[in-house]
């Protein structure tokens, strides 16, 4: 079975600056990791995914994440964020074995303000 | 346009009158799962269906029902609604790689 940490509930910015959303994970086998966005009143989105090859993943809107099996995270990341980007972000995990279940984290709500 | 439609979008109802909420998806995908969400909780998954009458529980299946007559839909179930099922709902279908392509969303509360 994997888990999912998310270890910030919520992270306030303001415009412009960076910001990084953690995320960490646990799992006895290789897995696929995903990011979604929820925006206030709507569905889950994919933000970008890793399933292999290159660890740093580029995904919509400017996110990118970085895979690092050592440590066991895929941090997202945003060089500078704009007041659009508030929304929750979740961090996902699902194994190798077709289709196991995606696991999610509990989320990481990003707050923007001006 | 490819999508996963779910309603009603919104519902509210009282203690014990049984609801369904239903789900399609028009891009042929084998795996089906709901999903609740819940303030501080996260989602967490109801029930999933691997392929056409293949249902199995996921991480919170007590008071619900699902079933899998056709590859495109997968409604859920509610015998008799109790408060604690107040929660907004997600249907989501998905490829082999993974990656969930998630309805807008249901958000019930039950009185």
């Amino acid at each position: 079975a994997q888990s999912v940490t998310q270890l910030d509930s919520q992270v306030p910015v303001f415009e412009e600056a960076p910001v990084e959303l953690r995320c960490n994970y646990s799992s006895s086998v290789s897995v696929y990791l995903f990011w979604y966005v929820q925006y206030p009143n709507q569905g889950l989105q994919l933000l970008l995914k890793y399933l292999s090859g290159s660890t740093l993943v580029k995904g919509i809107n400017g996110f990118e994440a970085e895979f690092n099996k050592s440590q066991t995270s895929f941090h997202l990341r945003k060089p500078s964020v704009h007041i659009s980007d508030t929304a929750e972000y979740f961090c996902a995990v699902s194994d190798y074995s077709g289709y196991s279940t995606l696991t999610f984290g509990k989320g990481t709500m990003l707050l923007v303000s001006p | 346009e490819a999508q996963v439609t779910q309603n009603p979008r919104y519902l509210i109802t009282v203690t014990g009158k049984k609801l369904t909420v239903t789900c399609s998806q028009n891009m042929n995908h084998e795996y089906m799962s709901w999903y609740r969400q819940d303030p501080g909780l996260g989602l967490r998954q109801i029930y999933y269906s691997m392929n056409v009458e293949v249902t199995d529980k996921g991480d919170v299946p007590e008071g619900y029902k699902v079933s899998r007559k056709e590859k495109r839909n997968f409604p859920l179930i509610l015998e008799s609604p109790s408060p604690n099922q107040t929660s907004l709902y997600f249907c989501a279908s998905r490829v082999r790689t993974g990656e969930l392509f998630f309805g807008e969303g249901s958000r019930l509360t039950v009185l």
